[in-house]
């Protein structure tokens, strides 16, 4: 079982439509969960972290965290082209070192 | 906010020759930096952990030979590709922790990255 799982997508959304991005985790002592961006040829860029149980919201997008099911979602609201990337989960683990799932291509049609 | 310097972005060399990519941290000190690499539409793969002042850890299967890492400085590690073949062709990607926070409530820094070419 890998640490990080997430769907590879593709996922495709038309645009102004909610896209759900899902991610589970293996390790019960991770602490913190962040989600990056990457475009592609381009470096990750983080754009959300969640700590405790439930939402956190920031603008279009919002976290969910759901650690008795090790569970963690990202919803992008009014979604637009410019948001068409592949997003990846991130785990803050009991080893003290952040795990990356493989990231789920994300594609906003017009 | 924490900014992490990376460089070149691209790099060409002939088959056999060594690439050297630095990863610098411009506004904090870095006791610890990441090495990962991509693939073409594949997954971040972490290829080394870079700890100042001491031996990098390397990640299962991964040429500690191949790949020499130094992080001699706060602010500073490279990433050294020996005898450089095609296959070694990739985006590399470094990030970086700073030191006078937590990684759990802020996670890591992410450079540029380079791409490096292996004709």
């Amino acid at each position: 079982q890998k640490e990080v799982e997430q769907n590879s997508g593709p996922l495709s959304v038309p645009e102004g439509a909610i896209a759900s991005l899902n991610c589970t985790y293996s390790d019960r002592g991770s602490q913190s969960f962040f989600w990056y961006r990457q475009y592609s040829g381009k470096s990750p860029e983080l754009i959300m972290s969640i700590y405790s149980n439930g939402d956190k919201e920031d603008g279009r997008f919002t976290a969910q965290l759901n650690k008795a099911s090790q569970y963690v979602s990202l919803l992008i609201r009014d979604s637009q082209p410019s948001d068409s990337a592949t997003y990846l989960c991130a785990v803050y683990s009991s080893a003290s070192k952040i795990i990356f799932g493989s990231g789920t291509r994300l594609s906003i049609r017009p | 906010g924490a900014v992490v310097s990376q460089h070149p972005s691209w790099v060409i060399c002939k088959s056999g020759t060594s690439v050297k990519i630095e990863c610098r941290s411009l506004d904090f000190q870095a006791t610890t930096m990441f090495w990962y690499r991509q693939f073409p539409k594949q997954s971040l793969m972490l290829m080394a952990t870079s700890n100042e002042g001491s031996k990098a850890t390397y990640e299962q299967g991964v040429e500690k030979d191949k790949f020499l890492i130094n992080h001699a400085s706060l602010t500073l590690s490279t990433l050294t590709v020996t005898s450089a073949h095609p296959e070694d062709s990739s985006f590399y990607i470094c990030s970086a922790m700073d030191a006078g926070v937590l990684a759990a409530n802020y996670g890591y820094t992410f450079g540029s990255g380079t791409r490096l070419t292996v004709v």
